[in-house]
């Protein structure tokens, strides 16, 4: 596997169920990203974690929990979702979150999340 | 609070034609990313930009960044049907977050 891999492609889950999304990079990269793609809406950023430490939460509901336990592997944990939640949820990663570098991400695939 | 503006926000334009989209971006930044984005698909790195008058061209998509006057330019020189696409600009913040301009939707018609 290369760049950054995203799992599931497609999810469908009503509103009481509990499901994760994951996201693994294979670039070595430090920092990794949850951005949340709704239609007619720009991307959002969501979390961020740099070196497994979150750094960002950008007042996302609680019912999205997102979890890092090393630096290539992100989770982003779901619960009792609305369906105003139904998006485009992508992953990225960069080598370090801040500006002491490019910080030039890579995103992957996404995961398309369907709420009923 | 960064604001990142885009314009146009959806340009159709005929094979062979050149057109620029815009970029504006309301505090300061020297770091500014132009990526791509195919229907259905993620998000792509297209140019880096890092520091005032830096100019980046691959093929027919050329960017550009002006920071003093906070415009970042794409210019599109003989377009071809497959630069069909959605393109953002996203600014890199001194606190290190990345706000997304809302895309410009370009389609190539022949």
């Amino acid at each position: 596997e290369t760049g950054v891999t995203q799992t599931p492609r497609h999810l469908v889950m009503g509103m009481t169920n509990k499901k994760s999304l994951k996201c693994e990079q294979h670039l070595g990269h430090n920092a990794m990203y949850w951005y949340k793609q709704s239609a007619k809406k720009p991307l959002e950023l969501m979390f961020v974690y740099n070196f497994k430490e979150q750094t960002e939460n950008n007042s996302v509901p609680s019912r999205f929990s997102p979890e890092c336990p090393n630096s290539s592997h992100l989770f982003l944990h779901l619960h009792t979702l609305q369906p105003e939640d139904s998006a485009l949820y992508l992953c990225a990663s960069s080598q370090e979150f801040g500006t002491t570098s490019g910080n030039e991400q890579f995103f992957g695939p996404g995961t398309r999340l369907t709420v009923l | 609070e960064l604001k990142v503006e885009q314009n146009p926000l959806f340009l159709s334009m005929q094979e062979g034609k050149n057109y620029t989209i815009y970029c504006n971006y309301s505090t300061t930044s020297d770091r500014l990313y132009w990526y791509r984005q195919d229907p259905g698909k993620s998000l792509e790195s297209l140019f880096v930009l890092l520091s005032n008058g830096a100019v980046k061209q691959e093929g027919r998509l050329m960017a550009s960044l002006d920071t003093k006057a906070r415009l970042s330019t794409l210019h599109i020189t003989a377009a071809v049907h497959d630069l069909s696409a959605t393109y953002f600009c996203a600014v890199l913040t001194n606190a290190g977050k990345s706000t997304f301009g809302d895309g410009t939707t370009l389609t190539v018609k022949p």
